[in-house]
């Protein structure tokens, strides 16, 4: 199975701040990545995907970059919605994994 | 509008079995694969399981093999998944997600609202 180190695993920041979280591969992926948000109980919704594309509907605040084993989730001005849990997830082979989540919060 | 809603979520021993169904609309639903993700109280998301548009492909986690099994009937629009000998391990709310692929082999785009399966005796 494919590891994913995502860090931070907590991220305390105001609104208007830019943020940025991690997320590193054991073994390169190319592209084969996407992007969650997950906010309190309800399910996660599709941000990025191929690393770098944004879903429809996403606000563009949002950008994902990164090939390999190396990736980047950033949000350019937080908004007080952007409050959540952000996971990585790779779809390079089965079984698919998630990262361990990163829990933004307002500072 | 497209969506999917998971049923058939509740309090079950361990060693007991349980089938959660996942409706689909809005969506060509035989076009898509379809996974199962479970995320236990306070955890994080865990893949359980992906099944091809045309449900000759599977794949599961080591956690569930040999004990869970995904099928889907695509007259009726619907995901399954056959969850047998449960531990208490297995506790979590149980997502159905849609590919964006025909094959599974893309991200998920659209998520139920998840239900609950709890394992206790």
């Amino acid at each position: 199975a494919i590891w994913m180190t995502q860090s931070p695993s907590l991220l305390s920041a105001s609104t208007g701040d830019r943020v940025t979280i991690s997320c590193r591969m054991s073994e390169g992926i190319s592209n084969y990545l996407a992007w969650y948000q997950q906010k309190p109980g309800k399910a996660p919704e599709l941000l990025i995907y191929a690393a770098s594309t944004l879903q429809s509907g996403v606000p563009s605040r949002f950008s994902g970059s990164g090939s390999g084993t190396d990736f980047t989730l950033t949000i350019s001005r937080l908004q007080s919605e952007d409050f959540a849990t952000y996971y990585c997830q790779q779809y390079y082979s089965f079984p698919r994994t998630f990262g361990q989540g990163t829990k933004v919060e307002i500072k | 509008q497209v969506q999917v809603v998971e049923s058939g979520g509740g309090v079950v021993q361990p060693g007991r079995s349980l089938r959660l169904s996942c409706a689909a609309s809005g969506f060509t639903f035989r076009s898509h694969g379809m996974h199962w993700v479970r995320q236990a109280p306070g955890k994080g998301l865990e893949w359980v399981a992906v099944i091809s548009n045309d449900g000759s492909k599977n794949y599961y986690a080591d956690s569930v093999k040999g004990r869970f099994t995904i099928s889907r009937d695509n007259s009726k629009n619907t995901l399954y998944v056959q969850m047998n000998s449960l531990r208490v391990e297995d506790t979590a709310v149980y997502y159905c997600a849609k590919d964006r692929s025909g094959l599974g082999i893309d991200a998920f785009d659209i998520w139920g609202q998840g239900t609950m399966v709890t394992v206790s005796s």
